[in-house]
Formats: C-alpha cells, structure tokens, sequence
C-alpha cells in the first residue's frame, strides 16, 4: 500500500468554475477525512465517511461544496463555482479506528487550489 | 466547545538546544492527543500519540505526556537537530463518533547549525 494519495497536486481555476479532487485512502482504513488548511492555520475538519456513509460536514460546507464515496473506496470533493475564499490546501486523511481509541491519521500530500 | 492553543512561533533554536512546545486544549469528554509534523514541501505525519491520562508518547527523540489536571500535552525534545527543522501542529481527536480531530495553528520550529 502506498499511503493516501490525493490529485491532482494543485489546480488552478478561474472564479465560478466547479473543481473536484480525488482522494485514494488506505484500503485497510474504514473512516475518510476531507480537511482544508489555510496558511499559518491547523487543519479545519469539513467532512468525513466510514465506509460509503458521509455521517459529518462542518458548517464551513457550504450548499457548493459536496462529498462522495461511492463503495466506500475512493472519494471525491467537488466544489461548485468557486469563490477566491475557497483557495487553500485541501488534506484527505484515513484511519482505522475501532470503538473508544483514537489511533491518528495518514493524511495524502493535499491538493493546493488557486482561484483567481 | 473543543479547541486547542499552542504557542505561537516561529521558535529559533540552535542545534542541541532543548525543545519546549506548549499544546493545551479544552474538550468534553476523554479525547486522544497528539502531534502531527509537516517538514517542507511535505504533507502532515503522525509524530505521535497519547490516548488516556498520564500516557507518556514518544518517536525520533520527542516525548510528550497527557496531563489531564492541566490540560495540556506539551512536546519536548532534549537535543535538536536541523533536519527537525518544520511546523508542528498539536491535535485531539474526541473518541466518540466520528474520531474528528481538531488540530491547532501549528508551530514553526527553525533549527540552525
């Protein structure tokens, strides 16, 4: 297994273009975290899946943001007519992790949007 | 509601030196604490982890324990190296549901020779 992977790398899109990213997780993993990082911020939760079922999404998803999962395998964020506000990092992470312990994260490389 | 304050940076050390990073967090519950690294150009890693009280988690040289009367898992190191040079962002994850993690702003460590 080779980690998380995440593509593209960086994307970059002129404003009111929809975008969307692919995240390949840990295929022993039950649980997907989509993150978004802002420079010189920690990682804000946005959404995550065990298996297919999308179970949270923060207040920052808005209506233009969506998530899937389809067969609980790889994932996709797609977001529509992007806003400059949306450039930042966005981070996909996996775990597995079994009742009452918290054993951490493989975060992907991310992949950097530009809206210009 | 649940969050987590570390102190801010850039921190300037130079080789050897002691490592102090300060992390404390508020959270309902018992969460699961730790810290992640992000060297340049590269994406965050699990540096390492403590799940209850009283744990003490260690990896490459940095140790850092749970203490749940102050709230605060702090991460030290006793000699720094250059290649240790990165950010370091201090994290919990609540254990129940969804085991969504709340990470800090992250701290940058500069390390010269």
């Amino acid at each position: 297994d080779t980690g998380v992977s995440q593509n593209p790398r960086h994307k970059i899109t002129k404003r009111g273009q929809n975008v969307t990213f692919r995240c390949d997780p840990i295929s022993e993993h039950n649980r997907l975290y989509w993150y978004r990082q802002t420079l010189g911020q920690g990682p804000e939760f946005l959404t995550y899946f065990q298996n297919e079922a999308q179970l949270e999404k923060s207040r920052l998803l808005s209506d233009r943001f969506s998530a899937e999962r389809p067969k609980g395998s790889f994932s996709t964020l797609e977001i529509q007519r992007t806003e400059q506000g949306d450039s930042a990092m966005y981070l996909c992470a996996s775990s597995f992790d079994s009742r009452g312990t918290g054993s951490g994260y493989t975060f992907g490389s991310g992949t950097r949007l530009t809206v210009v | 509601g649940n969050s987590v304050t570390q102190m801010e940076g850039p921190v300037t050390l130079s080789e050897e030196a002691f490592l102090t990073i300060n992390c404390t967090y508020t959270a309902t519950g018992y969460p699961s604490l730790f810290w992640y690294v992000q060297y340049p150009g590269e994406g965050l890693q699990l540096l390492l982890k403590a799940t209850k009280a009283d744990d003490k988690g260690s990896n490459k040289g940095f140790e850092a324990t749970y203490r749940k009367e102050t709230t605060s898992f702090h991460l030290e190191k006793g000699s720094v190296q250059v290649s240790d040079s990165a950010v370091y962002f201090c994290a919990l994850t609540l254990n129940t549901g969804g085991f969504k993690t709340i990470f800090g702003a992250g701290t940058r460590l500069f390390v010269k020779a």
